[in-house]
């Protein structure tokens, strides 16, 4: 597709429930980068990939949570157990250039709510 | 570490006015890069400019116009003659070497452009 395509873009679970949330980035782009925004904040970093290697996962929160994108293109980040304070919009981008800076493409999200 | 700051929460002006959305930024790297993101209500960012450290040339782009100085470690853009669809929420971010890969984003500035 033309943009970064995630889905599902809305999910409800259960506390306790696991998720997986997945992202298709634009064709071509090396660097896949996943963001945590809750509610009136600006996105807070998870973990990223170049290809298929995850080069920084500092942001992951717990080891509830762990992303893989095993051939270097679509990615699924998998939340364990879930908890309320999980809640958030999940934000995928991916990026073209293998250097550090490169301008970020981002999907519309997967907004999270648990109950 | 890095860090961005966009003070103003929200802000809200008359069709046509000009209006001037602050970030200040903080790293101990002498390389680094800022972006301004936006966010529509649909949710998804999208990439507005991309600034190198050592390029403080303002750069201005139809009614776009960003004003970097490294002397107050600021990042500012302005919107000229502001119409309705700019309203969405601003957001500021850098990229510094010392956490090459990880874009850190201010809490994003909301702004409300009414007819």
């Amino acid at each position: 597709g033309a943009g970064v395509s995630q889905s599902p873009r809305y999910k409800v679970a259960k506390r306790g429930q696991d998720v997986a949330l997945r992202c298709d980035p634009i064709s071509g782009h090396v660097s896949l980068f996943w963001y945590q925004q809750a509610l009136g904040q600006g996105p807070e970093f998870l973990t990223y990939f170049q290809n298929e290697a995850q080069l920084d996962k500092s942001g992951l929160p717990s080891d509830r949570f762990f992303a893989e994108r095993p051939e270097g293109s679509v990615s699924t980040l998998k939340i364990q157990r879930t908890q309320q304070e999980d809640s958030a919009v999940y934000l995928c981008a991916s990026s073209l250039p293998t250097g550090r800076a490169g301008e970020l493409f981002f999907g519309e999200g997967s907004r999270l709510t648990v109950l | 570490a890095q860090k961005v700051t966009q003070a103003q929460t929200e802000i809200s002006v008359v069709e046509k006015e000009d209006v001037t959305l602050d970030c200040v930024y903080e790293t101990r790297d002498t390389t680094y890069y800022l972006f301004w993101y936006k966010q529509p209500p649909s949710g998804e960012l999208v990439f507005l400019i991309r600034r190198n450290s050592f390029d403080e040339q303002n750069e201005i782009s139809g009614r776009y116009s960003w004003n970097f100085q490294k002397s107050t470690s600021s990042f500012n853009f302005t919107i000229t003659a502001s119409q309705v669809v700019d309203s969405a929420v601003y957001f500021c971010a850098l990229i510094d070497n010392t956490n090459a890969g990880k874009s850190t984003f201010g809490d994003g500035t909301t702004l409300t452009v009414k007819p």
